[in-house]
């Protein structure tokens, strides 16, 4: 099993939808828990951080986290074709520290 | 500045040659990191650097040798690469990695540098 798994999609939403993206994670005792959104050939841009179970929102984004159910998500409100991209989850296996295991990305496409 | 500088931006090389990539960031963070990325994988983590000590190796060739100079700059440098070594290099900061659960001890990665080996 992969430490952090994500459904490697494409998912297509239409513009103005919401988008939802999921990530489960297998070691329990991690507790930061991470979005980057990276654009082909561009490194990862953090989108959202979270690190308590419950919903955290910020602009369009809003950040799930169920530790109980080890599982993170992502929704994008008011999907724009600009947020076309591949959103990685990242997990911190290091928890005095910042050593990043990713999932393998969702690839997201937005169309007009 | 809240920037990641890292260069060169491509760099080709064959499998004798010795070259370096180097990352550069003046946020005063002292947790600095090599990610690898190989084309539609997810990044890797090569390399941490905490306070300018090497903190974990994980498990990397020597043929790639990390080394910081100084709380602002890393570099890897390469040599006796192969082919499969051709990946995007990913250079990342963070404020101390000792810190845990901060919303501001996050990694802010560098627009990385693509390296081709031939």
């Amino acid at each position: 099993q992969k430490e952090v798994e994500q459904n490697s999609g494409p998912l297509s939403v239409p513009e103005g939808a919401i988008a939802s993206l999921n990530c489960t994670y297998s070691d329990r005792v991690s507790q930061s828990f991470f979005w980057y959104r990276q654009y082909s050939g561009k490194s990862p841009e953090l989108i959202m951080s979270i690190y308590s179970n419950g919903d955290k929102e910020d602009g369009r984004f809003t950040a799930q986290l169920n530790k109980a159910s080890q599982y993170v998500s992502l929704l994008i409100r008011d999907s724009q074709p600009s947020d076309s991209a591949t959103y990685l989850c990242a997990v911190n296996r290091d928890n005095a520290g910042n050593m990043l295991t990713f999932g393998g990305g969702t690839r997201l496409m937005v169309k007009p | 500045d809240t920037e990641v500088t890292q260069t060169p931006k491509h760099l080709v090389m064959g499998m004798t040659n010795k070259k370096s990539l180097k990352c550069e960031q003046h946020m005063g963070h002292r947790a600095m990191y090599w990610y690898k990325q190989k084309a539609k994988k997810p990044p890797e983590l090569m390399f941490v650097y905490s306070y300018e000590k090497l903190s974990i190796n994980e498990s990397v060739p020597s043929r790639f040798s990390p080394e910081c100079p100084n709380s602002s700059l890393l570099n890897l440098h390469l040599h006796a690469l192969q082919p499969e070594d051709s990946a995007l290099y990913l250079c990342a900061s963070s404020q101390d990695r000792r810190v845990p659960y901060s919303g501001a001890n996050v990694l802010t990665f560098g627009a990385g540098s693509r390296l081709t080996v031939l």
